[in-house]
């Protein structure tokens, strides 16, 4: 398994600001993923980040509203740009364990935004 | 198209009791099918995964799930329900060419005491 640290685990944000999100990991992987999770909704796919290329982002979803980092292999960062009460969501970070079938979740970022 | 399903948005049953909670799937090729819970205001834990071989799979906390081709189902189940069990209960499965996992609906699961 991966152990992943979400950093801020939860936040209130004013209306227009932006927010960025850090994923840790405690080893090295290749595929890390962003997920977004609305209130009372199923997980959705935001974007698949890999080290040294651009993250590649799903239909829906846009670098300008979610630019994401991927210096190296054990760290990520999502931003949440110009932020309306829509994007009041858990944001989560996975990654794709060593054995490479299995991925394993953070705690999530809880964020409200008012 | 592609796509997993979780039918029933709520399961509840009595402490003791079996429970089972359901999955359904359509992905060409052979699946990588998944589950995962959620306990109230926390991140994703994985259970228990389906990869090839055996159609019964073992998982965490006494959490079993069983493939079957011919019905495309990989139902969730447990022989005896705790009331920590209470939680919500992903479905995944990993689509032909992608790395990344599609998620069902979620079924929340509610055990009584």
């Amino acid at each position: 398994s991966a152990v992943i640290s979400q950093k801020p685990s939860r936040d209130i944000c004013q209306r227009g600001t932006s927010l960025t999100i850090q994923c840790q990991v405690d080893s090295q992987v290749t595929m890390m993923f962003w997920y977004r999770q609305q209130p009372g909704q199923s997980l959705t796919l935001i974007a698949t980040a890999n080290q040294g290329s651009e993250a590649t982002y799903e239909s829906g979803f846009v670098i300008d509203k979610f630019p994401i980092s991927r210096p190296n292999l054990t760290f990520s960062t999502l931003t949440v740009s110009n932020m309306s009460p829509e994007d009041s969501s858990i944001y989560l970070c996975s990654v794709e364990g060593a054995e490479g079938n299995t991925i394993y979740f953070g705690e999530g970022s809880w964020l409200t935004v008012v | 198209a592609q796509s997993v399903a979780q039918p029933e948005d709520q399961v509840n049953v009595a402490e003791g009791n079996p429970l089972t909670v359901k999955c359904t799937y359509s992905v060409s090729g052979n699946p990588y099918l998944f589950w995962y819970v959620q306990y109230p205001n926390r991140g994703l834990q994985f259970l228990l995964k389906y990869i090839t071989g055996d159609n019964l799979v073992k998982g965490s906390y006494g959490f079993e799930a069983e493939f079957n081709k011919s019905q495309t189902s990989f139902h969730l189940k447990k022989p005896s329900a705790l009331v920590s069990d209470s939680a919500l209960y992903f479905c995944a499965v990993r689509l032909t060419g992608r790395r990344a996992l599609t998620f069902g609906s979620g079924t929340r699961l509610q055990v009584q005491p």
